[in-house]
């Protein structure tokens, strides 16, 4: 069965630094596509990055540029987002999220790991 | 980034039909179609439908999705209270170069 397990969240004052980490199993992530959503309490899904299945191409949501950098290691089947200058509204559980082969959708969804800005 | 417009809230009875809309533009809905998650109240999303109105393994077939224009919608037939639920739409813009997602519409099943 497919399994993302996030880690990596936690508290971070205001303009600290995070590291999120993905470790994907069950499938050839190398194939793959991956995402990282975010979703604010009580809000909605918000897309934050994506990156290709071997990091040709990797895009950001614009409030995120500059901010957030995606990265993977296909040996180690892991998806990271490296996350600094946090603010108060980069809270938010954030989810690693597979796109199906194809790009028909995003078809696998983690559990999902809380980022806490505060001071 | 300009998100997908879905309605915020709908409510059917049980066993009625409930139609979602989610309403995009030529770069995102128009051009490459929709998919739809479920999310339950503390639960990540689960996937619906794919682009091409396809259902992943394991999706009822009360659920169905299409397409008209720059508006994808889906009906869920046969509403049960399990169905109570946020529905999210998703496409890739290519104009924007990024995934936007719909605000959501939280179904409520009277």
């Amino acid at each position: 069965e497919v399994q993302l397990v996030e880690s990596g969240g936690g508290l971070v004052k205001p303009g600290g630094s995070l590291r999120l980490s993905c470790e994907a199993s069950d499938f050839t992530f190398s194939d793959y596509s991956m995402n990282w959503v975010r979703q604010a309490p009580g809000k909605g899904l918000e897309w934050v990055s994506s990156i290709s299945s071997g990091s040709s191409y990797i895009y950001y949501a614009d409030s995120m540029k500059g901010r957030f950098t995606i990265s993977r290691d296909n040996a180690k089947h892991s998806l990271y987002l490296q996350m600094n200058s946090l603010r108060a509204e980069d809270t938010a559980v954030y989810y690693c999220v597979r796109d199906s082969l194809s790009e028909q959708g995003p078809d696998f969804w983690g559990q999902g790991t809380l980022v806490t800005v505060s001071s | 980034q300009a998100g997908l417009t879905q309605p915020p809230s709908v409510s059917k009875g049980l066993r009625q039909t409930a139609t979602l809309t989610c309403t995009g533009n030529s770069n995102n809905v128009g051009k490459q179609g929709a998919a739809w998650l479920q999310q339950h109240q503390g639960h990540p999303p689960k996937l619906l439908s794919y682009r091409n109105n396809n259902r992943p393994s394991g999706i009822s077939e009360r659920f169905s999705t299409s397409r008209s224009g720059n508006t994808a919608s889906l009906t869920i037939t046969g509403v049960q209270p399990e169905d109570e639920a946020d529905y999210y739409c998703s496409a890739w813009d290519s104009s924007l170069r990024a995934r936007v997602f719909g605000g959501g519409t939280k179904l409520t099943v009277l």
